[in-house]
């Protein structure tokens, strides 16, 4: 079981947009501007689109958006193509008595 | 270019030890935050352990105790030395730089070495 809650599977045809929900609580999630998401395509290692909740990184698409409400962090992506079709993982800082970054469970974007 | 290659995965036996390596190129290792990330097959991510700039070493409580993470300055290189591997550890390891601002920020990763632990 995950740290962060996000849905299985997504799809959405080429052209549309779609969002991913990462669900956490106010010890990750709600209590830090710390949301990051990352792609993995097959065999890749993962790529980071979105850090500190809607931040992009340089070189990244703005078709990739994030935002975040509550304990509930979301990855919008607008006018779909095949090539976004991946793995999406969103990660948050967690509040510990150590240094703590959780994962959500993934989810998996199929472009039909 | 900033490339992370990591090195020393295989399969080894439960309760037994591997040393994985990452060399780090493009970039200074003691003046960046690194981590390890795993990801067990067909699985999610999950963060293993991190070495800040200054020293500091934290764990996740899945590796607490068992894994050790260290870097040579000389070499640029980060290791994760992994003792009393149980079966649960079978995973991608991947190494990855941590921007210091964001401490979910990791913005270069390597191709990953992959740990299977079985008998």
């Amino acid at each position: 079981q995950s740290a962060l809650t996000q849905p299985a599977s997504v799809s959405g045809s080429p052209g549309q947009s779609i969002t991913i929900s990462c669900t956490g609580t106010r010890s990750d999630v709600g209590g830090y501007k710390y949301v990051s998401w990352y792609l993995q395509h097959p065999g890749k290692a993962p790529k980071v689109i979105i850090y500190d909740v809607d931040k992009r990184p340089s070189g990244v698409s703005n078709r990739f958006s994030g935002s975040k409400s509550g304990n509930t962090a979301s990855l919008t992506i607008s006018g779909l193509q095949a090539e976004d079709e991946a793995d999406y993982y969103c990660s948050s800082y967690r509040s510990s008595s150590t240094f703590a970054v959780v994962f959500g469970g993934g989810t998996k974007l199929t472009v039909l | 270019e900033v490339q992370l290659v990591e090195s020393g995965g295989g399969l080894i036996q439960p309760g037994g030890s591997l040393r994985l390596s990452c060399a780090a190129s493009g970039f200074t290792v003691s003046s960046n935050y690194m981590s390890w990330v795993r990801q067990a097959p067909g699985k999610g991510l999950e963060w293993v352990s991190i070495i800040y700039s200054g020293g500091s070493t934290y764990y996740a409580d899945s590796v607490k105790g068992r894994f050790t993470i260290s870097r040579d300055n000389s070499k640029s290189t980060l290791y994760l030395q992994m003792n009393t591997l149980r079966a649960e550890d079978t995973a991608v390891y991947y190494c990855a730089r941590m921007d210091y601002t964001s401490p979910t920020y990791f913005d270069y990763w390597g191709q990953g070495t992959l740990v299977t632990v079985s008998s």
